[in-house]
């Protein structure tokens, strides 16, 4: 069974940077792809990006090349960095291992962890 | 404003059925990519449904089912439980060369009366 657990901090201030961890057990970050989904309170799921098993990513072009997402095999997590930081990203963030690209639903979630963008 | 549409909201009486419609368009649904969907309990993580169109990850009942059409998805849930009550999500690929590989719908909110 697959299990994923996002960590960090839950208060970012504006302008710096958001960094999250998702540690990841009954998996190989190593093969398929991982992902990172962010849900803004009271919306919708918006896909932030992915590492794939190569270590390539993919990211959402909304973001504007704010975020950036890379891997530790060692330890089995990846890790989520978004930069200049606004209110607008406020939000539950959610690591997820998507199943392939195209075939590209998410079979495994973290529970979430709520990042809280304010001075 | 999502690039998959879903209606807000639907409702229906416990045992009947209802469905939620996900809307696409060529660059994704009616590109033949598949749909998923999501089932999210308030204050948990989303949770799959339902994978490539109309298969059911293992422990899902098989009141939930999916279809496609052209540039539109259906799930269908029948014989409808207090327990259905939740906020599902419609997924898929898209292959817009300015938009995100990985798009979602608004999302629709499951009333059981």
């Amino acid at each position: 069974q697959v299990q994923l657990q996002e960590s960090g901090p839950g208060l970012v201030k504006p302008s710096e940077t958001l960094s999250l961890t998702c540690s990841v057990s009954g998996a190989s970050v190593s093969n398929k792809y991982w992902s990172w989904i962010r849900q803004a309170p009271g919306k919708g799921l918006e896909w932030i990006g992915h590492i794939r098993d190569l270590g390539s990513t993919t990211y959402n072009p909304s973001l504007k090349s704010r975020a950036t997402i890379s891997a530790d095999t060692s330890k089995n997590q990846f890790s989520l960095k978004l930069r200049s930081v606004t209110g607008a990203d406020t939000a539950v963030y959610y690591c997820a291992r998507q199943w392939a690209r195209y075939n590209n639903y998410f079979d495994s979630w973290g529970q979430g962890t709520l990042v809280t963008v304010s001075s | 404003q999502s690039v998959l549409t879903q209606p807000p909201s639907v409702s229906g009486a416990p045992g009947q059925r209802v469905t939620i419609s996900c809307t696409g368009s060529s660059s994704n649904i009616g590109a033949l990519y598949d749909v998923h969907w999501y089932q999210q309990l308030p204050g948990t993580a989303p949770k799959l449904l339902i994978f490539d169109t109309n298969n059911r990850p293992s422990g899902v009942p098989d009141r939930f089912s999916g279809s496609k059409s052209g540039t539109s998805a259906s799930l269908a849930i029948t014989g409808l439980q207090a327990e259905d009550e939740a906020d599902y999500y419609c997924q898929s690929y898209d292959t817009s060369l300015t938009g995100s590989d990985v798009v979602f719908g608004g999302g629709t909110k499951l009333t059981v009366l």
